[in-house]
């Protein structure tokens, strides 16, 4: 049973564009949404995160919207880097345990 | 954010024998986390480590298998028992840090690969 889904496994945006990852996910007991990014053999770095209280979260580039009734969130960037090529994760709390989606891979184009 | 490193960063190894995996934090930490991420997979819990109490196993993950010590606060150890192909992932462990109580941070990852 995925709690967490990523549809997309990969995702191509020219630089300057706007980058949208979704996620959906099942479980309602989820208290807290991230997003992690992730090179190839690094481990996953920490973006962003939103509480399931509140609908939306920005940092910089980074914007997270949270759509409970949809149990829907995405992660908008931008304007999108090359340097954001990686793939992007997003994980569900629950209990402080995290639940993973299975990544998109992200490819900004020059 | 907390400092987190991993050794060995990678190794193939037999099948049938076994491999421990260290994980050291710049901090004091109360919960450190281990998960594995097999090719093209999610990241997936493996058991949390409190110190001074016994690891605690997700569904599908048991202590025979991965035992898990954790002896003071900045200090863990996974180990991969009587390997298979089927264990060849990438292993990492995580811990809380950040501004809120729900931000892990991860090290760089251990990959094993069983042959």
């Amino acid at each position: 049973d995925q709690q967490v889904k990523q549809n997309s496994p990969s995702l191509s945006v020219q630089e300057g564009r706007i980058s949208i990852l979704n996620c959906d996910y099942t479980n309602s007991m989820f208290d807290y949404f991230l997003w992690y990014k992730k090179y190839p053999a690094e481990g996953p770095t920490f973006l962003i995160s939103i509480s399931s209280i509140k609908d939306k979260n920005e940092d910089g580039r980074f914007t997270v919207f949270l759509n409970k009734s949809a149990k829907h969130l995405s992660l908008h960037i931008v304007p999108s880097q090359p340097g954001d090529s990686a793939v992007y994760f997003c994980a569900a709390s629950v209990a402080q345990k995290l639940v993973f989606g299975q990544g998109t891979r992200l490819t900004i184009n020059p | 954010s907390a400092v987190i490193s991993q050794k060995p960063s990678r190794d193939i190894c037999q099948r049938g024998t076994s491999l421990t995996i260290q994980c050291q934090v710049d901090s004091q930490v109360t919960m450190m986390f281990w998960y594995r991420q097999q090719p093209g997979q999610s990241l997936t819990l493996i058991a949390t480590a409190n110190q001074g109490s016994e690891a605690t196993y997700e569904s599908g993950f048991v202590i025979d298998k991965f035992p898990i010590s954790r002896p003071n606060l900045t200090f863990s150890t996974l180990t991969v028992s009587n390997m298979s192909p089927e264990d060849s992932s990438i292993y990492l462990c995580s811990v809380f840090a950040g501004t809120s109580a729900y931000e892990q941070y991860f090290g760089p990852g251990t990959r094993l690969t069983v042959t």
